[in-house]
């Protein structure tokens, strides 16, 4: 079946600093998307990536997905405590989406 | 902002008893989910619904799992007989078309299930 893979599982990240989380699907997808989970909360919709070596931002946040479209990655810069979550990648293929297992990101003020 | 509203909260319930689980999707919403996250892992995928019919399902999602839209707002999941590893929190989420456009699926904030 479709596997949606990410790491890191679990960064500390100081405040102010950047970091990258990764996606990595074992087949083709039709698109990639991200979410984003509060501790306690539920997935919330962050963005979808489509076409082959996509770059989408949204003020901090940098998503690219690859040119395979097999793998994907979200950069934050700058990082505030509210970026504090886990952060899913969740590839469409068919008629599925499939979550990855998350990376949880604890921020250190 | 239009929300997913799911119901009850938390429910807790005895080995081997039925439960329903509620949603209200979002009002134009065509597709409908349901996904469960048992605690401190990744949210999986049970089913998924289209014009009145499972368009498709996974492997966790037996004999013992059933979707219903009763009604034109309502979608529910039943688990017929509950087992100790139903236990989860059981999100229901819509999206306005099955490529989900520019807009991602909308989840609720989910029914936290306790089987004792």
């Amino acid at each position: 079946g479709q596997q949606v893979m990410q790491i890191p599982q679990y960064q500390h990240v100081q405040e102010g600093e950047d970091f990258t989380t990764y996606c990595n699907s074992s087949t083709t997808l039709s698109n990639i998307q991200w979410y984003k989970q509060r501790p306690g909360g539920h997935p919330v919709f962050l963005i979808q990536l489509v076409k082959s070596g996509e770059v989408k931002k949204q003020k901090r946040l940098t998503f690219q997905f690859g040119e395979a479209k097999k793998n994907s990655s979200l950069h934050i810069t700058a990082t505030q405590t509210t970026d504090v979550g886990t952060y899913f990648c969740a590839g469409l293929r068919n008629n599925r989406l499939a979550f990855g297992k998350g990376n949880q990101v604890v921020v250190i003020p | 902002e239009p929300e997913v509203t799911q119901t009850p909260s938390h429910q807790v319930t005895q080995m081997g008893q039925e439960v329903i689980l509620r949603c209200v999707p979002i009002s134009n919403h065509l597709y409908f989910y349901w996904y469960r996250q048992i605690l401190g892992q990744k949210v999986e995928f049970l089913v998924s619904f289209y014009n009145n019919e499972i368009s498709e399902k996974s492997e966790i999602f037996d004999d013992q799992f059933s979707v219903e839209r009763p009604d034109g707002s309502n979608f529910t999941l039943k688990i017929r007989s509950t087992k100790l590893e139903d236990s989860a929190m059981y999100f229901c989420a819509s999206s306005e078309a099955l490529r989900s456009g520019s807009l991602g699926y909308t989840f609720g904030s989910g029914t936290r299930l306790t089987v004792v």
